[in-house]
């Protein structure tokens, strides 16, 4: 069975420090990978996904992930953090053919001045 | 475009009633999801309509979860009757009816409180 770890609950980091979060996945072959992210009040919206091809991939708001097939990780990164990045992040696998998306339990991340 | 929204936002009952939850997709898609997240857990599938047929409803906790999607357009979910861990946020996501593995869309959520 599908599943996702994203080991650390919380995570604060200072503004325009560098950030990580990461997500340690298990499938028994190669999955589709995604990463969301939730800001309060909304709904969880697409940051970047990775089906095949170049394992760095580049999303939306600066931020990159990069699959490690060998580690079973998609670890979420950005060079520089801002303060509207607080939010909550979700890693999530997802199959051929299953359609439905497992999810990790989630990062929050705090921003500090 | 109007993105997936979700009715009502909050919705606080007593232990033993019924609540529905309704999700309205993005127009067109075929592919409309149910999925839970109970406080300080993952995000859990609930189930998966294609159009007005279920697809795959193996999340679905147990028979006081009644899903519908009548004429293949918006979704409700009904608990009843409700119990305490039932409580969490029930988000609702949509995706095109298009071949291969497309981004599912997610609504804001209903954060459902049963007391």
């Amino acid at each position: 069975a599908q599943s996702v770890t994203q080991p650390d609950i919380h995570i604060t980091v200072s503004e325009g420090a560098s950030l990580e979060l990461r997500c340690n996945y298990s499938y028994g072959a190669t999955p589709y990978l995604f990463w969301y992210v939730q800001s309060p009040g909304q709904g969880l919206q697409l940051l970047l996904k990775y089906f095949s091809g170049d394992t760095l991939v580049q999303g939306i708001k600066g931020f990159e992930a990069e699959f490690k097939r060998s580690q079973s990780s998609f670890n979420l990164r950005k060079p520089s953090v801002h303060w509207s990045d607080a939010a909550e992040y979700f890693c999530a696998v997802g199959a051929p053919g299953f359609q439905k998306l497992v999810f990790g339990t989630g990062t929050r991340l705090l921003v500090s001045p | 475009e109007a993105g997936v929204t979700q009715f009502p936002s909050h919705s606080v009952i007593e232990k033993g009633q019924t609540v529905t939850l309704r999700c309205d997709p993005i127009s067109g898609h075929d592919n409309l999801y149910w999925y839970r997240r109970v406080m300080g857990k993952e995000i859990k599938f609930l189930l998966h309509f294609v159009k007005e047929s279920k697809q795959d409803e193996s999340g679905m906790p147990n028979n006081r979860f009644l899903a519908e999607r009548t004429g293949g357009t918006y979704s409700t979910l009904k608990v009843q009757p409700a119990e305490l861990e039932d409580s969490g946020v029930y988000f609702c996501a949509s995706r095109p009816g298009l071949a291969g593995y497309n981004e599912q869309f997610f609504g804001p959520g209903t954060r459902l409180t049963v007391l």
